[in-house]
């Protein structure tokens, strides 16, 4: 099972900010990086943030990540219809040596 | 461009076993961590193992220590991720997604670990398991 827990859903309107947290342990957020992915429908996860706050080349500034001890945060700013999707936070677990993913949230564009 | 290309889907008896492709291109597979990642129906994404394909090592999720095995062709740049004994819990959607660069530590005789995330994936290889 998920080792990292988010809220099953999220949504806003358009333009509305819109967050997502992400639970951890000290063994996970608390000593690693964080990284958040989305999944749109029917295709594979795209790395959004990496290093708890850090955009890909090609990620819209709209999205931005942060880190608070064993929590972490995904804001979505000025939401558009295109960022209805699958959110899911990650890390490096150094207990179980290997990386967990959180539960996943849903984020719709209402 | 640098992409991830995985072989198609399966369809597989309970007990059988089946072996995913993952070809690298646009960029070379021995200098990257190559990690495995499956999503079973609905369901979220779930981590499985990694290997580094310059020395052959991996190291698994302890649920799947065992009963997966990941190797890798460096002459075709490609790696597999063969799961023996499937069942109908392993229907999934299998990914390959590439992790960070192998970097070589001389103090300690070993490559450095990962630490970021998941930049480049395959666009998954759907295996279901089914009498």
């Amino acid at each position: 099972q998920s080792v990292l827990t988010q809220p099953p859903s999220a949504s806003g309107t358009p333009g509305q900010r819109v967050t997502i947290s992400c639970s951890g342990r000290s063994s996970n957020i608390g000593k690693n990086t964080v990284n958040w992915y989305q999944q749109l429908p029917g295709t594979a996860p795209k790395l959004l943030i990496y290093s708890n706050n850090l955009r890909p080349s090609g990620v819209p500034d709209r999205f931005s990540g942060s880190k608070s001890g064993t929590s972490a945060s995904l804001a979505i700013s000025g939401l558009q219809s295109e960022d209805e999707a699958d959110y899911y936070c990650a890390a490096w677990d150094d207990s179980l040596n290997g990386y967990v993913f959180g539960t996943g949230t849903k984020v719709t564009v209402l | 461009q640098v992409q991830l290309v995985q072989s198609g889907a399966e369809v597989k008896k309970p007990g059988a076993s089946v072996k995913v492709s993952c070809q690298a291109s646009g960029y070379t597979l021995i200098d990257f961590y190559l990690n495995w990642v499956r999503q079973a129906p609905g369901q979220g994404l779930e981590w499985m193992g990694w290997i580094n394909p310059n020395s052959g090592d991996t190291n698994f999720a302890q649920k799947f220590q065992g009963w997966v095995t990941m190797t890798r062709d460096t002459a075709i740049s490609t790696a597999y991720m063969e799961v023996r004994r499937l069942k109908s819990d392993d229907t999934a959607v299998y990914y390959c997604a590439r992790g960070d660069a192998l970097r070589w530590n001389s103090a300690s005789g070993t490559y450095s670990g990962q630490t970021e995330g998941f930049d480049i994936w395959g666009q998954g290889t759907m295996v279901t398991v089914s009498s």
